[in-house]
């Protein structure tokens, strides 16, 4: 049980194009929703908490603009990054809450040419 | 704000030797404690979690941690281990009262033979 999948596990787009990551809670249901980012050789940074119905919480730092977060359901997160740059290249990683644990997706690898 | 310190960056152990990945914490009341760990370009995989009782906790693949609440450490030990075991470890601290996970910045395991 409480696995997450996120779609797709990598991405090549080009510069000033938009890219939609899906993340989605297959056997439960998740209020709440978390977005990361990882830099290669460094720990997650929490980008934003995603709650199904509402607004998204953006951590310090973060452009809402730029990171444009969707939790229509409560099974499924879509993280949009718009007017992609290189410096946007990562490894996003999703998570779903339940019963005070976080189940992580296997991440989504974007590089922007 | 709470924190965690994972201070060992890198370690290397011998396949069949022990293996021990420290973490310390700073919050003012018990946290919900977090082992995961991460294989390259893969999401995180829960080892174990401590949120009360026996302060010993039994995790995945071997693995066992324990809450030291006098010295704010929730240590993860391996008594052999395995090549299959390099990876990067992750302690993560949640507040009773918060969903959101702090990490720490990651200790990188790299087994020899």
């Amino acid at each position: 049980g409480a696995v997450v999948s996120q779609h797709p596990s990598w991405v090549i787009c080009k510069s000033g194009t938009s890219v939609k990551i899906e993340c989605r809670s297959l056997d439960f249901q998740a209020t709440t929703m978390f977005w990361y980012r990882q830099f290669p050789k460094q720990s997650l940074m929490l980008m934003a908490t995603s709650n199904e119905g509402s607004k998204a919480t953006y951590e310090q730092g973060v452009e809402k603009d730029k990171f444009l977060i969707n939790h229509a359901s409560l099974t499924l997160s879509t993280l949009t990054v718009t007017s992609a740059h290189p410096e946007d290249s990562s490894f996003y990683i999703c998570s779903a809450s339940q019963n005070n644990e976080q189940f992580f997706g296997p991440g989504t690898r974007l590089t922007v040419l | 704000a709470q924190s965690v310190t994972q201070p060992d960056i890198h370690i290397t152990v011998s396949e069949g030797a022990s293996l021990e990945l420290r973490c310390n914490y700073s919050y003012g009341a018990t946290p919900y404690l977090f082992w995961y760990v991460q294989s390259p370009g893969q999401g995180l995989q829960l080892l174990l979690k401590y949120f009360s009782g026996d302060t010993l906790v039994q995790g995945i693949k071997g693995f066992e941690a324990e809450f030291k609440r006098s010295q704010s450490s929730f240590n993860l030990r391996k008594p052999s281990v395995h090549w299959s075991d390099a990876a990067e470890y992750f302690c993560a601290v949640k507040r009773s009262n918060d969903y959101k996970l702090s990490f720490g910045a990651g200790t990188t395991v790299t087994v020899r033979a």
